[in-house]
């Protein structure tokens, strides 16, 4: 199976700051690449998916980038509304595997 | 709107089998796949396996492999999710989600294995 890997773990930054979360596969996926939002006792949100398209309502301070085997997610400007959980999934090859996510915790 | 409704929470003891379900509306049911995806206390996602709604086939994870069970009905625009053998660390929050990508999300299910 692909193996997905993110960093940082943890990720510390001032609200206003950019923040950059990597994700890394462990073999090619293409562009099929999803980006997921996860806030205490909810569901997770889909942000980006194809890499690098927005989910219908995203905030343009969300971006994402890459393909093939390297995989960047930015927010520009963080809101207090987006120190969560974020995750990123493949879903070129089945089983659709997850990274084991990046806390993004207020600094 | 899209709507995933799963069923409420469940509390399991060890050996037993446990059944959650995910009621579909908004949407023509048979034409988006529905993906079955679990979060431990403190986890990441971790993803089950898949149900094509049209011809009821099914993928999954192989850790999961003759333990994990998906059908639908097409009737009632629902999808069972069964799981057997439960052991403690099957505890977690079971979510279904609709795609891919997994645009829309169920409220996900607590099922608890415990003695």
């Amino acid at each position: 199976e692909i193996v997905m890997t993110q960093s940082p773990a943890t990720l510390s930054v001032s609200p206003g700051e950019r923040a950059t979360l990597s994700c890394r596969a462990s073999q090619s996926v293409s562009n099929s690449l999803a980006w997921f939002q996860q806030k205490p006792g909810q569901a997770p949100r889909l942000l980006i998916y194809g890499a690098s398209t927005g989910a219908t309502g995203l905030p343009a301070r969300f971006s994402g980038s890459g393909s093939g085997t390297e995989f960047t997610l930015t927010i520009s400007s963080l809101q207090s509304e987006d120190f969560a959980v974020y995750s990123c999934q493949q879903y070129n090859k089945w089983p659709y595997t997850f990274g084991q996510g990046t806390k993004l915790e207020i600094k | 709107q899209v709507q995933l409704e799963q069923s409420g929470a469940e509390v399991k003891k060890p050996g037993a089998s446990v059944r959650v379900s995910c009621a579909a509306s908004g949407y023509t049911f048979t034409d988006y796949y529905i993906h079955w995806v679990r979060q431990a206390p403190g986890q990441g996602l971790d993803w089950m396996g898949v149900i094509n709604p049209d011809d009821g086939s099914t993928t999954f994870a192989q850790k999961l492999q003759g333990r994990v069970t998906l059908t639908r009905d097409t009737s009632t625009r629902t999808v069972y999710m069964e799981l057997s053998s439960l052991r403690s660390e099957d505890t977690a929050v079971y979510y279904c989600a609709r795609g891919p990508p997994l645009g829309d999300w169920g409220q996900g299910t607590l099922v608890t294995v415990s003695s």
